[in-house]
């Protein structure tokens, strides 16, 4: 298995702004997933690109995959405060069913 | 509701006092695992299963065990706590069977081993 590294480690914007934040793994993959989690709480499983897709959108999410760089990214528009949580990544390499993740990106949204 | 049980939620304990933590899932889910997140470090694997029976190691198995005896179980055991394993703890399961692997986490259980 591998997981992601994602980039930046801590975002802070305003309510109503743009956040983006990259995801960069090793090696090819089936999938790549994003979770989100809320302070203390449980990871929650938000959207999940193939290898064969390039964008994918769930809402104000849309995601993105590259995988001649091997990354992803995930847009949130329009944030709101109830966003800020920490955000992961987790790349599944081709017949490995490990999800594993890395230390998150950490968004804050002020209202 | 479909969901991932963890008990206790917040426990305190001592050196050296087994104790165990409970995680059940009510999805007949194939796939189980358990992980610890300390501040820092991100989300790290300690056991998972692929079904009844099979266990193997993750990322930080020292000083953990685990049984998988019914599909629905999968209970992570300190046999000896020590302070390095104060944390918290996340249990997970998926449907292996579908192919993408989206995990389904409990709530978390804090412990702290003094």
């Amino acid at each position: 298995s591998q997981q992601g590294e994602e980039d930046p480690q801590a975002l802070s914007i305003q309510e109503g702004e743009n956040a983006t934040m990259n995801c960069s793994y090793k090696t090819s993959i089936n999938n790549l997933q994003w979770y989100r989690q809320n302070s203390g709480r449980g990871l929650v499983h938000l959207i999940l690109i193939r290898s064969n897709e390039r964008e994918k959108h769930s809402g104000r999410l849309r995601v993105t995959l590259d995988t001649s760089k091997k990354s992803s990214s995930l847009l949130i528009t329009a944030s709101r405060a109830a966003d800020t949580a920490s955000y992961f990544c987790a790349p599944l390499s081709g017949g490995s069913y490990i999800p594993t993740f890395g230390r998150g990106t950490s968004l804050i949204v002020h209202p | 509701e479909a969901q991932v049980t963890q008990n206790p939620r917040y426990l305190i304990t001592v050196t050296g006092k087994k104790l165990t933590v409970t995680c059940s899932q009510n999805m007949n889910h194939e796939y189980m695992s358990w992980y610890r997140q300390d501040p820092g470090l991100g989300l790290r694997q300690i056991y998972y299963s692929m079904n009844v029976e099979v266990t193997d190691k993750g990322d930080v198995p020292e000083g953990y065990k685990v049984s998988r005896k019914e599909k629905r179980n999968f209970p992570l055991i300190l046999e000896s706590p020590s302070p390095n394993q104060t944390s918290l703890y996340f249990c997970a399961s998926s449907a292996i069977s579908s192919g993408a692997n989206v995990l389904t986490f409990g709530a978390g259980s804090r412990l702290t081993v003094l």
